[in-house]
């Protein structure tokens, strides 16, 4: 079993809907979860960090960790187009720097 | 906030020809460097860290080597590449301090034929 499970979708969705990206993970010592946004050919760009259990809002952007079922979320509200992405959920354990990546789920907003 | 810089965007090579890949890094001090590589529908893979000047781990063994010869640059290298080590490079940091998030630079595509 890899350590972080995402599904590489794509998901498509049109404009204006809710979107839940989801990971699922196995290390239970994971207790930083983080978030990133990729675009084509760019490198990746922090979206959200989190390191309890809960949710964290920021904008049109929602994170979810529920560390007793090992399962983050990402949702996304009032997709646009310009949210057509690849996200990345990221986690690591506390006092290490190194992190595990899910694969990456491949979003596609249409006007 | 960090900044990563990394150049070029963009490299095509032949197989067996040297590889150097630059990374700097701004907004902070003493941090850690990684070197991922990134195929596509494979995620991200980690191949080097480094956790100081001169310190270099390597997490898959390969034909790449990396150096951190000052406290914000990291370099990849190769002395003969291969076709296999085509791929997206992404340089990234993370501030030691604390309980941070990683940055990440642009990217490096990299096309050996």
């Amino acid at each position: 079993q890899k350590e972080v499970e995402q599904d590489p979708g794509p998901l498509s969705v049109p404009e204006g809907a809710i979107v839940s990206l989801n990971c699922t993970y196995s290390n239970s010592a994971f207790q930083y979860f983080m978030w990133y946004r990729q675009y084509s050919r760019k490198g990746p760009e922090l979206l959200m960090y989190t390191y309890s259990s809960g949710n964290k809002e920021d904008g049109r952007f929602t994170a979810q960790v529920d560390k007793s079922s090992k399962y983050i979320s990402l949702f996304i509200r009032d997709s646009q187009p310009s949210d057509s992405a690849t996200y990345l959920c990221a986690m690591r354990v506390s006092g290490y720097s190194t992190l595990t990546f899910g694969k990456g789920t491949m979003l596609l907003v249409s006007p | 906030s960090q900044t990563i810089h990394q150049w070029p965007a963009t490299l095509v090579q032949p197989v067996g020809s040297p590889l150097s890949l630059e990374c700097t890094v701004e907004g902070t001090s003493n941090p850690n460097l990684y070197w991922y590589r990134q195929a596509a529908g494979r995620g991200l893979q980690l191949l080097f860290y480094s956790v100081g000047i001169g310190q270099i781990s390597s997490e898959v063994p390969q034909n790449l080597s990396a150096s951190r010869p000052q406290d914000r640059q990291f370099i990849l290298s190769s002395k003969k590449l291969l076709l296999s080590d085509s791929g997206f490079y992404l340089c990234a940091s993370h501030t030691r301090q604390g309980n941070t998030e990683a940055f990440f630079g642009q990217g490096t595509r990299l096309t050996v034929v």
